[in-house]
């Protein structure tokens, strides 16, 4: 199994302040269509788990722009630009590169 | 806008079988590209995957749980269920139903359903 690893665990950030998250996978997620099968998800506080960004950067349909992905390989970041009170909650990055699909521990993200 | 809603048992006994279904509305389960699957989260815990099908009926499974696990589509229903057998109570989780996007440039779930909470206890 792909093993993914997120850092940190928990972040707490003030408002407007920028926020990164890494997920580091125990194996490239480059597949040999030259996309990378990462995601990231975001779980509200008492929601299920909303597509954030999949293939590495792409934004999901009404995603604001202040977040975003990067990263290549193993080691990938999802990066919010200003942090929102909105933006709280648990974040899991995922690689659908192979079966069985991995999720990361989850970073939990409180506004301060 | 496709949506999920997952259903069943809230409680199920220890050694019994956990049984849900997923209903699926705004679009259709015979789609070419997509498989539906279940994910489970214990509580306070992360994400962990259990499976997925296709409308066909070509399934895969997560390897630690596969003997225990069936995943099958009723495409008339446009729904598509699980079952787990053999519960305990390490099974208590919420149980989540979700729309995989397999399509050649894709590797995603989306959307997912509310989520329902299945505890196994006696």
């Amino acid at each position: 199994d792909i093993v993914m690893t997120q850092s940190p665990l928990s972040l707490s950030v003030t408002p407007g302040e920028p926020a990164s998250i890494s997920c580091r996978s125990s194996q490239s997620l480059l597949n040999s269509n030259g996309y990378t099968y990462l995601d990231w998800y975001l779980q509200k506080p008492g929601q299920s788990p909303q597509l954030l960004i999949y293939l590495g950067s792409n934004r999901a349909s009404g995603v604001p722009g202040r977040f975003s992905g990067s990263g290549s390989g193993t080691d990938f970041t999802l990066k919010i630009r200003r942090v929102e009170a909105e933006d709280v909650g648990v974040y899991y990055c995922m690689q659908a590169l192979q079966t069985p699909v991995t999720f990361g521990q989850g970073t939990r993200l409180e506004i301060k | 806008q496709v949506q999920l809603q997952e259903s069943g048992p809230g409680l199920v006994k220890p050694s019994q079988t956990l049984s849900l279904t997923c209903t699926v509305s705004g679009g259709s389960i015979r789609s070419d590209g997509f498989y539906w699957s279940w994910i489970r989260q214990p509580p306070g815990k992360g994400l962990e995957w259990i499976g997925y099908i296709y409308y066909s009926g070509t399934a895969y499974y997560n390897p630690s749980l596969k003997s225990r696990v069936d995943i099958s589509v009723d495409t008339s229903k446009t729904q598509f269920s699980l079952k787990l057998s053999s519960v305990t109570a390490a099974d208590t989780a919420v149980y989540y139903c979700a729309r995989y996007d397999s399509g050649s440039r894709a590797g995603w779930f989306d959307p997912w359903g509310q989520g329902t909470l299945v505890t196994v206890s006696s």
